[in-house]
């Protein structure tokens, strides 16, 4: 079955510092992958889509990367701020509109 | 439009008790999905509108789950006889038809039930 493995423990980084979070999928290939960020009790903000045919997409401080032979995203933010701490989710895409989304990764960048 | 609203925000019921929440998508988007969410987890599908047609359910929704979106605009997700393992986070999200098929959504605040 579709499977979307995201970083389990939270990631705490230092100010400044970049943050590397890890989305990986098995038993399918995405046409797109897509990145949300999400505050505690608040719904989903989409940040960044990437296509199969884009090995990286930035925007501002936020980059992403598709490897599709590792089936693996890297979704990185530079220049870390306090205010980027929330939870990170990534949703490859399934091939239709439903949408499977990863558990996420909880980050907590300290000032 | 400032975005996609849910109603209500919270709701408390006890065990047996048929619930309904409200959602309002961004008027433009004909695209229309229910999701629910637990802690520590990431949002689940539940279902997906595309105007008033509901062309995809989850297999995991009981036959207790029922949503509905007349007339394509605003949606109703209905929880008859709920049970204590139906306390979540209920989200809805809207999206535009875009061409190229990219799937961006705009989530609302989203309904916490709490089901005792």
């Amino acid at each position: 079955s579709q499977k979307i493995e995201q970083n389990s423990e939270a990631l705490n980084i230092q100010e400044g510092k970049t943050a590397t979070l890890t989305c990986n999928y098995t038993n399918y290939s995405p046409a797109y992958l897509q990145w949300y960020r999400q505050d505690p009790g608040r719904g989903p903000v989409f940040l960044l889509l990437i296509r199969e045919n884009e090995k990286e997409k930035r925007k501002e401080r936020l980059k992403v990367t598709f490897d599709t032979t590792l089936k693996q995203s890297l979704f990185h933010i530079t220049a870390s701020q306090p205010a980027d701490s929330a939870t990170y989710l990534c949703a490859p895409n399934t091939g239709g509109f439903k949408t499977i989304f990863g558990a996420g990764t909880r980050l907590f960048v300290k000032a | 439009d400032t975005g996609v609203s849910q109603d209500p925000r919270h709701k408390i019921t006890k065990r047996g008790q048929n619930v309904t929440f409200r959602c309002d998508p961004i008027s433009e988007h004909n695209r229309l999905y229910w999701y629910r969410q637990t802690l520590g987890q990431g949002p689940e599908f539940l279902t997906y509108f595309q105007n008033e047609a509901q062309l995809e359910k989850s297999r995991l929704l009981s036959d207790r789950f029922s949503a509905e979106r007349p007339k394509g605009s605003f949606s109703t997700l209905e929880i008859q006889r709920t049970e204590q393992g139906d306390s979540a986070m209920y989200l809805c999200a809207s999206s535009p038809v875009l061409t190229g098929g990219s799937n961006e959504q705009f989530f609302g605040p989203g309904t916490r039930l709490t089901v005792l």
